[in-house]
């Protein structure tokens, strides 16, 4: 069984410009999760999706980023415009039916 | 207050010890416990986790809850250079209006088995 996978595995962009991350969680994982990890700091819940639809995203820093999970499958990440700020690394993780959560390698996100 | 707090460390240990590692929680209402391993570069990986007060066993891992106290730890049992690693305390506070399964980390304790 394949894994969370995310893409691309690291981008590094300027100040201002857009950026997409994806995630493709496990098959037949209806819940799927974003967080982050600024350098120094926690990782940090940023929003949860069951299927298509966003349970929780309280954890988004602001309206610059904006997520989207079209069809339940796979889910997209942007932010834009980029801030200095937002880099750090960007965690996908997914869950079935119990506790576990699977986590994906990360984004590494470097806004210059 | 961080609601999850781990000591950053590094921790460092010799291969064959006992590696103990704390993490403690400010909401009571959190129900489940768990830890990461997560290798320089890679995806955090789950270990174990735990619901209920008292010892768990799996391997050479021990995950100890304590919630009177809001504790959680880990015990690594003949330590291996393997092991070396950041060990993430995670928390989760099902249901209550909260985001279903949402964890909320600590920053890590960097371990170092050294031979």
């Amino acid at each position: 069984e394949a894994g969370v996978t995310q893409f691309p595995s690291h981008s590094v962009i300027e100040k201002g410009q857009t950026v997409t991350l994806r995630c493709d969680p496990i098959s037949g994982h209806d819940n799927l999760y974003w967080y982050r990890r600024v350098m120094g700091k926690e990782i940090k819940f940023l929003l949860h999706f069951v299927k298509e639809s966003k349970q929780d995203e309280s954890g988004m820093p602001n309206n610059r980023f904006l997520a989207e999970r079209t069809g339940g499958t796979y889910s997209t990440l942007k932010v834009q415009p980029a801030e200095l700020e937002d880099s750090g690394v960007y965690f996908c993780a997914s869950r079935h039916g119990g506790s576990e959560q699977f986590f994906g390698p990360g984004t590494r996100l470097t806004v210059l | 207050q961080k609601e999850v707090e781990q000591n950053s460390g590094p921790l460092s240990v010799p291969e064959g010890a006992i590696a103990s590692l704390n993490c403690t929680y400010s909401d009571r209402g959190s129900q489940s416990f768990f830890w990461y391993r997560q290798y320089s570069g890679k995806s955090p990986e789950l270990i174990m986790f735990i619901y209920s007060n008292g010892d768990k066993e799996d391997g050479r891992f021990t995950a100890q809850l304590n919630k009177a106290s809001q504790y959680v730890s880990l015990l690594i049992r003949d330590s291996q250079p393997s092991d070396s690693a950041t060990y993430l305390c995670a928390v989760i506070r099902w249901g209550g209006g909260t985001s279903y399964g949402k964890l909320t980390f600590g920053q890590g304790t960097i371990l170092t088995v050294h031979p």
